[in-house]
This record gives C-alpha cells, structure tokens and sequence, in this order.
C-alpha cells in the first residue's frame, strides 16, 4: 500500500481558475510533509515544508495547509508559467528518505 | 546559491556496461540520496548516505552500488547495465533534521 497518494493524477485548468491538489498519507510518525514542483526533463524543486497540523504556507500563488490525513497543495488565479508536476512528499519521524507520491501534472492554459 | 550538480544530463550506454553517475553538492550537507524517476512509478529510493563511508538501501537497490569517500560526493554504480535500468536518476542531499532535499538537474541513462 502506498504510503502517499496524490490527486488527481492530471489536471487542466484555464488561467485563472482556481483550484487544490491533495495529497493523502499514511505514516506512523510524521517528521514532516514536502510540497515540490518538477518541470519537464528537470530536477524537483522545493516549494514547501509543513511539520504539524493546522500549518500553512503561502508563496506567491501557491499555498499549502496539512491535516493529520492529508495536504492540500491550493492554487489560486494560476499562470500557464505554473504549469509543472507537483509531487508531495513525506518523512517519518524514525528515517532519512523521502517517500514520494507519483504526482499531480497540472497544465495551465491561456 | 547551493547546488547539487550531476555530472552529466544525458548518458547512453550499453547493456553489460559498468556506469558510475557522480554527484556532488557544496553545501557540506551530511545526508545524500539516489532516486529514480519513471513515468507511472515516482521517484523511487535506490540507496542514500547519512555521512562519509556510511551507505543504506533504499527500496530498490538491486543491480546498483554507490561510493561516498568524501562528504560532497556521492556515486551511483551500474555494475552491469541492463536495458530495465533506464530512467531518469536524481540526486539529492540534505542537512540534518526537518528540511528537505536539494536536487540535481538529474542523469537521463538510456542503456541499449
């Protein structure tokens, strides 16, 4: 059983339409919850971390919130330049590694 | 700006063949790691390194070994290249505690 799973697995919107990302887990003890964004033929870039219940995060038009089941990835008015993979990722209290989920493709339109 | 730099973008090689991919970063961060990446399957942990000469498996680290004799580099080994390993490979490294990893651009290994 996956240990993240995120939804859905592509994602089409026209500029300027609002819309989240969600990004379930299941860990034992969680160190901490990563929001990254990978462009096409490139390395993940880091976005966010979130450690605890109840947290947010804001950059530009992205935004991250977390729960004890899942995090939520919202994007607000968004651009065809955020356009990209956006892959969530956990690390339990107890290890090293990341374990990844197999990414939301989101396309923005003009 | 800290970086992780993978040695090469694009790699061919040939089945039976031994291939090292080198990573190395500037940060003087402790922990470093391997993944691949293909489409449908994520990024999958191959092996990583909490500090110089010390290495664990990841979930998936048959047909591969790697090599850190110093802090800032860390090599993946093909010790025979097979076709059912081409992917993209990424290497990352972090510090200590919370935060999370900085990766490379990433090694696309195609094996003929």
């Amino acid at each position: 059983e996956d240990q993240v799973t995120q939804s859905p697995e592509a994602l089409r919107l026209q500029e300027g339409e609002s819309s989240s990302l969600n990004c379930s887990y299941t860990v034992s003890g969680l160190r901490g919850l990563f929001w990254y964004r990978q462009d096409p033929g490139k390395g993940p870039e880091f976005l966010f971390t979130l450690y605890s219940a109840g947290e947010e995060k804001e950059k530009e038009r992205l935004k991250a919130t977390l729960t004890k089941k899942e995090s939520f990835l919202h994007i607000t008015a968004p651009k065809p330049e955020d356009s990209a993979t956006y892959l969530c990722a956990v690390q339990e209290n107890s290890g090293y590694a990341l374990n990844f989920g197999k990414g939301t493709s989101l396309l923005v339109t003009p | 700006d800290v970086k992780v730099t993978q040695s090469s973008r694009y790699l061919v090689k040939r089945t039976g063949e031994k291939v090292f991919l080198e990573c190395v970063q500037d940060m003087d961060h402790e922990n470093m790691f391997w993944y691949r990446q293909d489409p449908g399957l994520g990024l999958r942990l191959i092996y990583f390194s909490y500090d110089v000469k010390m290495k664990e498996k990841g979930d998936i680290p048959e047909g591969y070994s790697v090599s850190r004799e110093k802090k800032e580099r860390f090599s993946l080994i093909l010790e025979s290249a097979s076709t059912n390993q081409t992917s993209m490979y990424l290497c990352a490294s972090s510090p200590p505690g919370k935060d999370g990893y900085t990766f490379g651009s990433g090694t696309r290994l195609t094996v003929v």
